[in-house]
């Protein structure tokens, strides 16, 4: 079945440090790639998505580029601030797959000044 | 609008108690979704809906009932809690005709503690 892998957390960085998730998947077909993001409290938004190889998601200065051939949608900004702080969740949906978003466990990252 | 919103935001239960986590949304959104998240594990679907009166079954459904009678509720019910369902659960919601048919709106969630 479909599923996603992320790194694990947390991570730590210090602020305007460039970020990097890693966020891998296994599918069959030609799947959507979606990254979500959790604040502390609150549920999850959608932060970018891309629904075909070699889309780019953007949004806030995050940035991810679906990849078929390495099967990979990694999120990454160039310089992250103490706002960025939460847990992000890297998540599928299939064509297949009705509206079913496959989640990966979540990173949670921390920034600190 | 408010979106999703879900009440309780948090409850502590005795196992065996049954209770039912209110979840509505005002976007009129046919989809409505539950998902559990648990440390290490992400968010599981327990059950789903695609419209009113129509409920289908997720990836962990056991131990948990929905019903949909009107668009914008979707109530979830813990028929027997037991310690095993201590989680954070999400309602979401989105519509699937409206061209962001993957964009899931997510509620802040009920934190359940089963003693």
């Amino acid at each position: 079945g479909d599923s996603v892998t992320q790194m694990e957390g947390p991570v730590t960085l210090s602020e305007e440090a460039f970020l990097t998730i890693n966020c891998t998947y296994t599918a069959t077909g030609y799947p959507s790639l979606f990254w979500y993001v959790q604040y502390p409290g609150e549920g999850l938004q959608l932060l970018l998505k891309a629904t075909k190889a070699d889309d780019k998601g953007s949004n806030k200065g995050f940035e991810a580029t679906y990849r078929k051939e390495t099967t990979s949608f990694h999120l990454e900004k160039g310089s992250v601030q103490v706002s960025d702080s939460a847990v992000y969740f890297c998540a599928l949906k299939n064509t297949g797959g009705g509206n079913k978003l496959t989640f990966g466990t979540g990173t949670q990252l921390k920034v600190e000044l | 609008n408010a979106g999703v919103t879900q009440t309780p935001k948090f409850q502590v239960l005795k196992t065996g108690q049954s209770m039912t986590l209110q979840c509505a949304q005002d976007m009129n959104h046919e989809y409505m979704s539950w998902y559990r998240q648990d440390p290490g594990m992400g968010l599981r679907l327990i059950h789903y809906s695609v419209g009113a009166g129509i409920t289908d079954q997720g990836e962990v459904p056991n131990g948990y009932n929905v019903s949909r009678s009107t668009t914008e509720d979707f109530p979830l019910r813990l028929l027997s809690a037991a310690p095993s369902q201590t989680s954070v659960y999400f309602c979401a919601s989105n519509n699937v005709l409206a061209g962001r048919s993957y964009e899931q709106y997510f509620g802040p969630g009920t934190r359940l503690t089963v003693t």
